[in-house]
């Protein structure tokens, strides 16, 4: 497989459950973003990853809590979670840093996690 | 901080005819400039990139973007649409760290 790949493509849980997305990327990137898209709003950035370690973390909801084991893989665990954080969840990687210098091409995008809370 | 303006939510155009897709940035560093595209449920795709050089850049499918430095503009054009092209388009923006900033997106419908 290559480019940014996500699972599951769609999920509903209960406000009670506990689930994970996953994000795995092939593109030998070092850097990893989730973002929330929702219904008429812009695309809000969640986590971003580099090298490994959490470097943004936007004010987001402690039951979301993602998980990076390594550059290639990057996931989403989420409870006890609420309507309104149904949306589309949205993996991203991007070259990241070689050495001091961060490389300025773009990002790639999963298909996505289509969540329903119900 | 950097920002970026879509001014325009919702753009209707008949097939066949020229588009334009607004946008504007705001930043006090060099930037560097992206238009993505998104079909229904899908992720978003790269449609064109100005890292440097050329100030007028192609996508492999007619559309064409020109950085205007002094306008501080990355405007999205394509001379004539098909339906196929109905989609919403995002603007974004990087300053050369790890932060992609997006536009609110310009979500393009073509008649026929």
């Amino acid at each position: 497989e290559t480019g940014v790949t996500q699972t599951p493509r769609h999920l509903v849980m209960g406000m009670t459950n506990k689930k994970s997305l996953k994000c795995e990327q092939h593109l030998g990137h070092n850097a990893m973003y989730w973002y929330k898209q929702s219904a008429k709003k812009p695309l809000e950035l969640m986590f971003v990853y580099s090298l490994e370690e959490r470097v943004e973390n936007n004010s987001v909801p402690s039951r979301f809590s993602p998980e990076c084991p390594n550059s290639s893989h990057l996931f989403l665990h989420l409870h006890t979670l609420q309507p309104e954080d149904s949306a589309l969840y949205l993996c991203a990687s991007s070259q990241g840093y070689r050495g001091q210098q961060f490389m300025n091409t773009e990002a790639f995008f999963g298909q996505g996690t289509r969540l329903t809370v119900v | 901080a950097q920002s970026v303006t879509q001014l325009d939510s919702q753009v209707p155009v008949f097939e066949e005819a020229p588009v334009e897709l607004r946008c504007n940035y705001s930043s006090s560093v060099s930037v560097y400039l992206f238009w993505y595209v998104q079909y229904p449920n899908q992720g978003l795709q790269l449609l064109l990139k100005y890292l440097s050089g050329s100030t007028l850049v192609e996508s492999i499918n007619g559309f064409e973007a020109e950085f205007n430095k002094s306008q501080t503009s990355f405007h999205l054009r394509k001379p004539s649409v098909h339906i196929s092209d109905t989609a919403e388009y995002f603007c974004a923006v990087n300053s050369g760290t790890y932060k992609y900033i997006f536009g609110t997106g310009t979500r393009l419908k073509v008649l026929a």
